[in-house]
């Protein structure tokens, strides 16, 4: 059974000075990662996709995906107030129907 | 492109009431689900189908039953509505591993 869990539980930095969300997952298995972001009372906003381990950069968001450690990272280059949101990891296989298994989040705030 | 449409968008009901939640895709994906947000929370699986009429069990399926009549449509049904049951219902669908989310019911149990 998949578990996904994310650390920390909050996380506060000043506007302009990096952001980095931690995710880790239990089955080594797992294809696809997706990290998404919710601002409150909003839907989900896919903010990066990653397939393979390494990195890939989508704007402003940076995910690591280390398969072997069982952990995905999300850095948040130059953050601003606008992305103070919940942040959530999810996992999913191409095998179990692409079902996603999401953290619990991690909730950003960025003061000015 | 398509669209997910879920309604209603705000369902109240009372402890105890049986609560319907409707979904509908024109993408014509094969697999849906309905997930189950609590607040600032992640997600989590009540139930998914891969074709019309199939139904599989999520981690949270207890307490909810779900039908697939057509492709196209997939409902969740709360048996009897419990108070620490509010939270937003979002239905999604796929069809290869990228999966569309429609914009949620928000249940709240009075």
């Amino acid at each position: 059974q998949q578990k996904v869990q994310q650390s920390p539980e909050s996380l506060t930095v000043s506007e302009g000075a990096m952001a980095s969300l931690n995710c880790t997952f239990s089955d080594r298995s797992s294809d696809n990662f997706r990290w998404y972001r919710q601002h409150s009372g909003k839907g989900l906003e896919v903010l990066v996709s990653i397939f393979s381990d390494g990195e890939k950069e989508e704007g402003s968001f940076t995910a690591h995906l280390n398969r072997a450690s069982l952990h995905v990272f999300l850095h948040i280059r130059e953050p601003q107030p606008s992305d103070s949101a919940l942040y959530l990891c999810a996992v999913s296989m191409v095998s179990n129907y692409n079902v996603l298994y999401f953290g619990s989040g991690t909730k950003l705030t960025v003061e000015p | 492109g398509g669209i997910i449409t879920q309604t209603p968008k705000f369902l109240i009901g009372q402890e105890g009431q049986k609560l319907t939640l409707k979904c509908q895709q024109n993408f014509n994906h094969d697999t849906m689900y309905w997930y189950r947000q609590d607040s600032g929370k992640g997600l989590r699986l009540i139930y998914y189908s891969i074709t019309e009429n199939d139904l599989q069990k999520g981690d949270l399926s207890e307490g909810y039953d779900a039908s697939r009549e057509k492709k196209s449509s997939f409902s969740l049904t709360v048996t009897s509505a419990q108070k620490n049951e509010m939270a937003v219902f979002l239905c999604a669908s796929s069809l290869d591993a990228e999966q569309f989310f429609g914009p949620g019911t928000r249940l709240t149990v009075l």
